[in-house]
């Protein structure tokens, strides 16, 4: 079993809808959450950060973190085509170290159809 | 966006030559990671620095080797290139502020290498 579960998809929703997507994990000393936004033939980018648990919003993205269940998800809000994208949770522990390891999941392709 | 840059972008080689991936940065951050992307696998860390010279292998490491002789530059090199190293390779940066270790990982848009 992965230490991180992400359904790969693909999402596809009409435009203005609400998206949820979501990872678990198995590694309960995780507290550093992260969801990044790929756009194809790009690097992946920085959508939230979250420390422990608890919800995170900016904009129309709303991150959230429950730790009890070892899960996280990223919501988003009347979606764009422009929201079309591959996204990744990624995680660490406190005591990651020097080598700040992040735990990836594989991936979720979205698309929002106009 | 954050300051890093790749290149070449995009690379065709044949097995057995050595290739050099350069990732540059403009930020000053203290960590440098180079990573491979392969579908079905997702991100995998091959080697990371933690400061100029200091290096140190990640979980698929065997076949590249790194060098950091200056902050802004980071270079992956395949020795003999094989046709398992076709990949698209990212460079992603981080620093630490205030004590937090775990300030968050900003990426390059990669280098797509195919090895014939």
């Amino acid at each position: 079993q992965k230490e991180v579960e992400q359904d790969p998809g693909p999402l596809s929703v009409p435009e203005g809808a609400i998206v949820s997507l979501n990872c678990t994990y198995s590694n309960s000393a995780f507290q550093y959450f992260m969801w990044y936004r790929q756009y194809s033939r790009k690097g992946p980018e920085l959508l939230m950060y979250t420390y422990s648990s608890g919800n995170k919003e900016d904009g129309r993205f709303t991150a959230q973190v429950d730790k009890s269940s070892k899960y996280i998800s990223l919501f988003i809000r009347d979606s764009q085509p422009s929201d079309s994208a591959t996204y990744l949770c990624a995680m660490s522990s406190v005591n990651a170290g020097n080598n700040r390891k992040l735990i990836w999941g594989l991936g979720t392709s979205l698309a929002v159809n106009p | 966006d954050a300051g890093i840059t790749q290149s070449p972008r995009h690379k065709v080689t044949e097995t057995g030559t050595p290739v050099t991936l350069r990732c540059h940065q403009t930020e000053n951050h203290r960590y440098m990671y180079w990573y491979r992307q392969d579908p079905g696998h997702g991100l995998r860390l091959i080697h990371y620095s933690y400061g100029v010279k200091d290096t140190d292998k990640g979980e698929v490491s065997d076949g590249y080797s790194v060098s950091r002789s200056k902050t802004e530059d980071f270079l992956l090199t395949l020795e003999s290139a094989t046709s398992s190293q076709t990949s698209v390779y990212f460079c992603a940066i981080s620093d630490s502020h205030g004590g937090l270790n775990n300030q968050p990982q900003h990426f390059g848009d990669g280098t797509r290498l195919s090895i014939l």
